[in-house]
């Protein structure tokens, strides 16, 4: 079945350091792919996301390119911040029938000043 | 001008009783869906309405019954409550057929079953 997998966390840094968060699929057809972030205490939010190979989706800072030979989807950002500290979930949607979304785990980052 | 709203925010309750949580959604959308997030953060989707039809519906059991009164409210009813139905239960809703299909979550309601 369609799956994700997510770099288990927690992921701590220092302000301005970099950051990647790794996200492998597995998906019958050609999916697209997501992030969602999990600010404390409220729902999800739609990061960014790309529908095929090669799109890269890019939102304050933060960038992933759908790889297909790789079936990836790493998040990264070049310099974090404190207010970046929140839980990203990796998701794929496969594009027949009724599409639901399936998440991976979540990894939480936790940004020190 | 909350897109999506649920209630309660919160939700404590005695195992064996029942309980409900409702959605609302003004953003014009005619897919919504209940997803319900462990303690280890994992999320997965229980339900998803379209036009007031249930078209997926997941490996649930019977206890948990959802109901679309219309295509902006939907509502999840929980019987006999268990100690294993202590999660985060998140509204979501979209369009269908939109490029994306772009899913918009509601704030959650934590539910603790004692």
């Amino acid at each position: 079945g369609d799956s994700v997998t997510q770099m288990e966390g927690p992921v701590t840094l220092s302000e301005e350091a970099f950051l990647t968060i790794n996200c492998t699929y597995t998906a019958t057809g050609y999916p697209s792919l997501f992030w969602y972030v999990q600010y404390p205490g409220e729902g999800l939010q739609l990061l960014l996301k790309a529908t095929k190979a090669d799109d890269k989706g890019s939102n304050k800072g933060f960038e992933a390119t759908y790889r297909k030979e790789t079936t990836s989807f790493h998040l990264e950002k070049g310099s974090v911040q404190v207010s970046d500290s929140a839980v990203y979930f990796c998701a794929l949607r496969v594009n027949t029938g009724f599409q639901k979304l399936v998440f991976g785990t979540g990894t939480r980052l936790l940004v020190s000043p | 001008d909350t897109a999506v709203s649920q209630t309660p925010k919160y939700l404590v309750t005695q195992m064996g009783n029942d309980k409900s949580i409702k959605c609302e959604q003004n953003l014009g959308h005619d897919t919504m869906y209940w997803y319900k997030q462990d303690s280890k953060k994992f999320l997965k989707i229980m339900f998803s309405y379209n036009n007031k039809e249930l078209i997926i519906n997941e490996t649930v059991p019977n206890r948990f019954s959802p109901k679309s009164p219309d295509k902006a409210h939907l509502n999840l009813h929980i019987n006999s409550l268990e100690l294993g139905d202590s999660a985060v239960y998140f509204c979501a809703s979209s369009q269908a057929g939109s490029s994306y299909n772009e899913q918009f979550f509601g704030p959650g309601t934590r539910l603790t079953v004692l």
